[in-house]
C-alpha cells in the first residue's frame, strides 16, 4: 500500500518560514492535499492540487509536489498557525494520509 | 453554505457494530462524492472510503473491506457509514468529508466520537 511520510514535529519563530515535507514514491504522479487540524476541531483544506489555495486560506500558505516530496510552506508564519498538518496523496486508487507534523510557533 | 451534521458519540461492546450518519446541506446531495476518516485517540487521520450518492457505488480501503459498509438515502439528503465486528482499535472520531471534484477534501462533518469498550 501507499505510504507517505512527513516530520512527526516542527518548531518555528513567529515571523519565520516553515516547510513542512510530505514524502511518498513519485508523489508527484498524483495530486498533494494539505490540512490543518487544531485540536478537538476537524480538518480545515488549506492547500489542494499541490499549490492552490481554498478560498478563505490565506496568502502565507503555499504548496509544491515535484519528484518524490511535496512541501507545505506557511510565510510569516504566526502564531494562529500551530496545529497539525497532514499531507494526503490523491489519485483515482488512492487517498492516504499522511502521519502528520505538529508545528509549534514559539 | 454547505454542511455535513453526523449523528452523536456512540459507545458499543467489542464484537458489535455501528453505524454513524452524515446528514448533508447546502448543495446538490448527488453531486459530490462523501468520504470517511477516522482519527484514534492522539494518532493521525486514517482515510477509510467514498461512497457516489448519485447512484450508491462505494470504494473502502484495503484495511476495511469487508467490514465497513457505506449506503445513502438521496430522499433526506444522508449518507451512511457501519463498522461491524468492532474492536477497541477501533475507538477513535469518525468524519465524513465531502470532496469539489479537485482531489481533496472540501467540507468536514463535526466528527462522530466511537468509544468500543467491554
Amino acid at each position: 500500500s501507499y505510504e507517505l511520510t512527513q516530520p512527526t514535529s516542527l518548531s518555528v519563530s513567529p515571523g519565520q518560514t516553515a516547510s513542512i515535507t510530505c514524502s511518498g514514491d513519485k508523489l508527484d504522479n498524483k495530486y498533494c492535499a494539505w490540512y490543518q487540524q487544531k485540536p478537538g476541531r476537524s480538518p480545515v483544506l488549506v492547500i489542494y492540487q499541490d499549490k492552490k489555495r481554498p478560498s478563505g486560506i490565506p496568502e502565507r500558505f503555499s504548496g509544491s509536489n515535484s519528484g518524490n516530496t511535496a512541501t507545505l510552506t506557511i510565510s510569516g508564519t504566526q502564531a494562529m498557525d500551530e496545529a497539525d498538518y497532514y499531507c494526503q496523496a490523491w489519485d483515482t486508487t488512492t487517498k492516504v494520509f499522511g502521519g502528520g507534523t505538529k508545528l509549534t510557533v514559539l | 453554505q454547505v454542511q455535513l451534521v453526523q449523528s452523536g458519540a456512540e459507545v458499543k461492546k467489542p464484537g458489535a457494530s455501528v453505524k454513524v450518519s452524515c446528514k448533508a446541506s447546502g448543495y446538490s446531495f448527488t453531486g459530490y462524492y462523501i468520504h470517511w476518516v477516522r482519527q484514534a485517540p492522539g494518532q493521525g487521520l486514517e482515510y477509510m472510503g467514498w461512497i457516489n450518492p448519485n447512484n450508491g457505488d462505494t470504494n473502502s480501503a484495503q484495511k476495511f473491506q469487508g467490514r465497513v459498509t457505506m449506503a445513502r438515502d438521496t430522499s433526506i439528503s444522508e449518507v451512511y457509514m457501519e463498522v461491524s465486528r468492532l474492536t477497541s482499535d477501533d475507538t477513535a472520531v469518525y468524519f465524513c468529508a465531502r470532496d469539489s471534484g479537485t482531489y481533496s477534501l472540501t467540507y468536514w462533518g463535526q466528527g462522530t466520537l466511537l468509544s468500543v469498550s467491554s
